[in-house]
Order: C-alpha cells, then structure tokens, then sequence
C-alpha cells in the first residue's frame, strides 16, 4: 500500500519568508509525527498528534513553527518568518501502534 | 531527561567483518527500542525493534538484545556486506500507550568496502 508521502520534496526560501510542509500519512495511522534532521545531526522531534488528544509540542523550538492536523488525516508543518538554522530536512512519520513509517522528507533551504 | 548515546562513526569494515554498533540509553522505565536505517538517498526505514528487557531484535541478519542492567542495545552483524553501508540510528519510544517520540542517538556512519 502507499506509504507515508510529503511535499514539496524540495523546498528553497528567503530568510523571513513563510513556508508549509505538507505530510499525507498511511490510511488509518491514528498517529502523525513531524522530526526534523539537520545536517551532520540526528533526528530532533518536534510535534506529534493522536488522535483527537491534544497533541504534543512539546519539541517545537520557536513560536514561529505550528502545525495542524485535519482529522486523522493530511497535516501541514509552517514555519514563519524562516531563518538560515531553520534549513534542514523535515520528516514526517506515521503509525498504528509502535512502528513509526517514515516518509521520504522535505528538504528546506533558507537562503 | 530521556537520551540515546551512538558510538561515533564513520565505522569503516571490509566486506564479512563482523560489525558492532554500540547503543546505550537513559530513561524511567523500559522504553521500547529500535535500529533506523537510512541508506544512501533514501527514507528512513525501521531495522529491528524490542519491546522489553531480554527481548532480541532481528531482521536482515542483524540482531539486538534489550538489556536492562547496562541499559543497552547494541547492533550486531556476523558478515557485513557493501550494501549495508548506510547511517543507523538508534532510538527509544517516550509516550503513552503504543505511540509517543521517538528519540534518536546521533546516528553511527558505516562503510563497507569490498
């Protein structure tokens, strides 16, 4: 079946620009989570939504990142007003139960 | 708070060599485990995974074994080959129930050459 799947897969803005990242996740994942990679570094968390419990933002490192999430279905990850450290790849992952699945990543880079 | 500590790569082993990646955590409780792997221009795709303590992990001849006394979970192969080499990071589950964050190590760097 089709796995998790994000866009754009490239993404290339100007320092204070607004950018969204799309993730549409594997039909029937209660769970979403949105990672973000940045070069040489392993994976940082960031958000993450279960079902209709609040989700948990717990990794966001600025008040300029926010996502939502419709459902349990498609989300968006925004990043306002992007800085240069914001460039990395932004990986979106879901699951069922344990196993996350993740998708292919939107690499953003701010110029 | 919770964290995953990887050997530092790159890990660099000829064909058939035996690999060893160490992988050692701190958190409350036992989380489950898990080996990611990412090869070279790919997502990243789970390797093994062990839900409790004693548990082994195994998939494409590599194994891990949860061990709770050294607070451990290193990755181990018998005979490497080229196209093992990829970054593998090593990460626990921090939530409630079946789902939470994943908090990964590092990532350790392997290159097999032939």
């Amino acid at each position: 079946g089709a796995g998790v799947s994000q866009s754009p897969s490239n993404k290339v803005t100007e320092k204070g620009k607004d950018v969204e990242l799309r993730c549409d996740p594997i039909s029937g994942h209660t769970a979403l989570y949105w990672y973000r990679q940045r070069l040489g570094q392993g994976l940082e968390f960031l958000i993450y939504f279960q079902g209709n419990s609040a989700p948990d933002k717990s990794g966001l490192p600025s008040d300029r990142f926010s996502a939502e999430r419709t459902g349990e279905s498609v989300s968006t990850l925004t990043i306002q007003r992007t800085q240069q450290e914001d460039s990395a790849v932004y990986l979106c992952a879901s699951s069922i139960q344990e196993t996350q699945y993740f998708g292919p990543g939107t690499r953003l880079l701010v110029l | 708070g919770d964290s995953v500590t990887q050997m530092e790569g790159p890990v660099t082993l000829s064909e058939e060599a035996f690999l060893t990646i160490n992988c050692t955590y701190t958190a409350t409780g036992y989380p489950s485990l898990f080996w990611y792997v990412q090869y070279p221009g790919e997502g990243l795709q789970l390797l093994l995974k062990a839900t409790k303590a004693d548990d082994k992990g195994s998939n494409k001849g590599f194994e891990a074994t949860y061990r709770k006394e050294t607070t451990s979970f290193h990755l181990e192969k018998g005979s490497v080959q080229v196209s093992d080499s990829a970054v593998y990071f090593c990460a626990l589950l921090r939530g409630s129930g079946n789902t939470g964050k994943l908090i990964f190590g590092q990532g350790t760097t392997l290159q097999v050459k032939p």
